[in-house]
């Protein structure tokens, strides 16, 4: 089977810097990718890392150790609209399906 | 823009009555998902198709429906809604079976049952 597991709640003040930790247990690990969603809107895909090591877009980075099945996806320079629900995912070339971890709540504060 | 549209936004239907959403995508994407989200919680996917094969969830329920009548649109229909069925329904592509990763996702019905 499959499960991703992160914190429910993170919270940080605007202009810092906060990491969102994901770790996975999969039959078969076709890469780690990370989506947004604001509340009430659809889930915006972010980053994706097949292989080990940081991946950055922007204030966004990603970072991938498959020796310790963990991730992370870094945002920097908070700002107020950075406050979503993130989640991490992970996708199987096989069945084509990503499943999704149960999302971690961002809350940026003033 | 190259996009994935859904249609309606918001659609409120009666208990048992039976109601189609629709998705199109005009990114001409190999693999259509439809997906069913309630609140705080994650996407839980009810199906897809790979270009025409169908691919059902083993724990969706058969009140649930899909049809993709070609590349762009696909339709997820609900025969008879119960009360908890009522949530926000997203449609999403991705390019092919190996980049399953990357998806992309319309706006989403939120469909209500009174």
């Amino acid at each position: 089977g499959q499960s991703l597991e992160q914190p429910s709640e993170v919270t940080a003040v605007e202009g810092a810097i906060v990491q969102i930790n994901c770790t996975y247990q999969t039959s078969g690990f076709y890469g780690l990718s990370w989506y947004q969603q604001h509340d009430g809107g659809a889930p915006t895909f972010l980053s994706y890392n097949a292989l080990d090591g940081l991946e950055e877009t922007g204030r966004f980075s990603s970072f991938l150790s498959r020796s310790d099945s963990y991730g992370y996806l870094l945002l920097q320079e908070l700002q107020m609209k950075d406050s979503a629900s993130y989640f991490c995912s992970n996708g199987s070339s096989n069945t084509g399906k990503l499943i999704f971890g149960q999302g971690t709540t961002l809350q940026v504060k003033p | 823009d190259a996009m994935v549209i859904q249609n309606p936004r918001y659609q409120v239907t009666q208990f048992g009555k039976p109601v189609t959403l629709s998705c199109s995508q005009t990114l001409n994407h190999n693999v259509m998902y439809w997906y069913q989200q309630k609140s705080s919680q994650a996407p839980k996917l009810l199906f897809h198709y790979y270009d025409k094969d169908f691919n059902n969830e083993a724990d969706t329920p058969d009140n649930f429906q899909s049809r993709r009548p070609n590349t762009s649109f696909c339709f997820l229909d609900i025969r008879s809604p119960g009360l908890g069925d009522a949530a926000m329904y997203l449609c999403a592509t991705s390019r092919d079976r190996g980049r399953a990763n990357i998806q992309y996702f319309g706006a989403g019905t939120r469909l209500s049952v009174l």
